[in-house]
């Protein structure tokens, strides 16, 4: 069964400095791979999606993300981060076996300090 | 274009009171539908998913029960609510039978069990 580890519950940065969240999977076939935004008492939103080919993906917002098979992770980078940043980020996971079934990991808050 | 309705946005209910919740999508023909619940500091859980009328699927043993009595219509229910039933609840939809696709959210509701 598929599984999504984010190690950071929580990322604190200045703004307009860098940053990067974290998120390993596991899975034993080939998976498609997303980034979604939570703003405070909201549903979420699709930042970005890794289906195939390249594996740099560009989202909304100036975020991107690196699919990396061999270290099973999608980890999610933004050069220079905004006050309006300031969110929670969840990876999530659809393997290509089980094409119904999403699994998120456990999220990473963001906090960005003027 | 697709939409999805989720209510109420917030509820609050004594302990061993009924619950149900109901999300529906429109612009849609046989979505995959999802129940979430996000609790405090817990990330996001699935709940139960759905492929079709009356095919549903439970990820986790607990208090709750999901119907799909129409296509479009995904209902969350409990008979008696606990304290621990407390929540965000998210439901979602994807496109069917393909796994390189997006979940789409409702705006989630907040359950509070007092």
């Amino acid at each position: 069964a598929q599984s999504v580890t984010q190690l950071d519950s929580q990322v604190p940065v200045f703004e307009e400095a860098p940053v990067e969240l974290r998120c390993n999977y596991s899975s034993s076939v080939s998976v498609y791979l997303f980034w979604y935004v939570q703003y405070p008492n909201q549903g979420l939103q699709l930042l970005l999606k890794y289906l195939s080919g390249s594996t740099l993906v560009k989202g909304i917002n100036g975020f991107e993300a690196e699919f990396n098979k061999s270290q099973t992770s999608f980890h999610l980078r933004k050069p220079s981060v905004h006050i309006s940043d300031t969110a929670e980020y969840f990876c999530a996971v659809i393997s290509s076996s089980s094409a119904s079934k999403i699994i998120f990991g456990s999220g990473t808050r963001l906090s960005i300090r003027p | 274009s697709q939409t999805i309705h989720q209510w109420p946005a917030t509820l609050v209910q004594p302990v061993g009171s009924p619950l149900s919740l109901e999300c529906t999508v429109e612009g849609t023909s046989n979505p995959n539908l999802y129940w979430y619940r996000q609790a405090a500091g817990r990330g996001l859980q699935l709940l139960f998913y759905s492929v079709g009328i009356g095919q549903i699927s439970s990820e986790v043993p607990q208090n709750l029960s999901a119907s799909r009595p129409q296509d479009r219509q995904f209902i969350l229910s409990s008979k008696k609510l606990l304290l621990s039933d407390s929540g965000f609840y998210l439901c979602a939809w994807s496109r069917p039978g393909t796994a390189n696709t997006e979940a789409f959210f409702g705006q989630g509701t907040r359950l509070t069990v007092v």
